[in-house]
């Protein structure tokens, strides 16, 4: 199915264990974003990837880490988590150029609680 | 530096009364600006964006927002709303090519029969 799919919806972890979520998108944009949404912060960029091996940080970068070794996949991995990382986590795709231009596509979200 | 100021957190309002949410940018450079909609336990979709060219931009489920350069303001409006509507909103925009997607912290909106 065409689109941007994450994986897992849910999933609940305890401190110091390594979480992974994916991203996967069938539309071969060439940028790809993680971000986490929290009460009263609302949407803040974490990395994103502008094409394959090619990441950056975002606002808030500290305790995660990406790869992108394919333009379809874009995972996000948490090494140790920790409580604070307790948040809904959305992944989304672009394409810069073409009518399209500037929009994002999100996924459905992974909620993720760190006990 | 560049940020996005959505004035109000919440905002209730009776099914079919007219609604508007604002919207402010800072930025010293040409923006793109986008307003996304979040229905509960989904993730975004856009409603409408505008890139350049007439200032009052038309999306999707009625609403419109219209550009103010001198006011750096995208107000969000719909002349009257559904239940269908309640959802939280966010505005977004682009500062520079080169920059990424600035997000506000959302207004909830929320239609009361």
């Amino acid at each position: 199915d065409a689109g941007i799919t994450q994986s897992p919806r849910y999933k609940i972890t305890e401190t110091g264990r390594q979480v992974t979520l994916m991203c996967h998108q069938t539309w071969s944009h060439s940028y790809m974003f993680w971000y986490r949404q929290d009460l009263g912060h609302g949407l803040r960029l974490i990395y994103y990837s502008a094409a394959a091996d090619i990441t950056d940080k975002g606002e808030v970068p500290d305790g995660y880490v990406v790869s992108r070794s394919k333009t379809e996949n874009f995972p996000l991995t948490l090494e140790s988590a920790t409580r604070s990382q307790t948040s809904v986590y959305f992944c989304a795709s672009s394409d810069r150029g073409g009518s399209g231009a500037n929009v994002l596509t999100f996924g459905a979200g992974s909620r993720l609680t760190v006990l | 530096a560049q940020s996005v100021t959505q004035l109000d957190s919440q905002v209730p309002v009776f099914e079919e009364a007219p609604v508007e949410l604002r919207c402010n940018y800072s930025s010293s450079v040409s923006v793109y600006l986008f307003w996304y909609v979040q229905y509960p336990n989904q993730g975004l979709q856009l409603l409408l964006k505008y890139l350049s060219g007439s200032t009052l931009v038309k999306g999707i489920n009625g609403f419109e927002a219209e550009f103010n350069k001198s006011q750096t303001s995208f107000h969000l409006r719909k002349p009257s709303v559904h239940i269908s509507d309640t959802a939280e909103y966010f505005c977004a925009f682009y500062g520079g090519s080169q920059g990424n997607l600035i997000f506000g912290k959302g207004t909830k909106l929320s239609v009361k029969p």
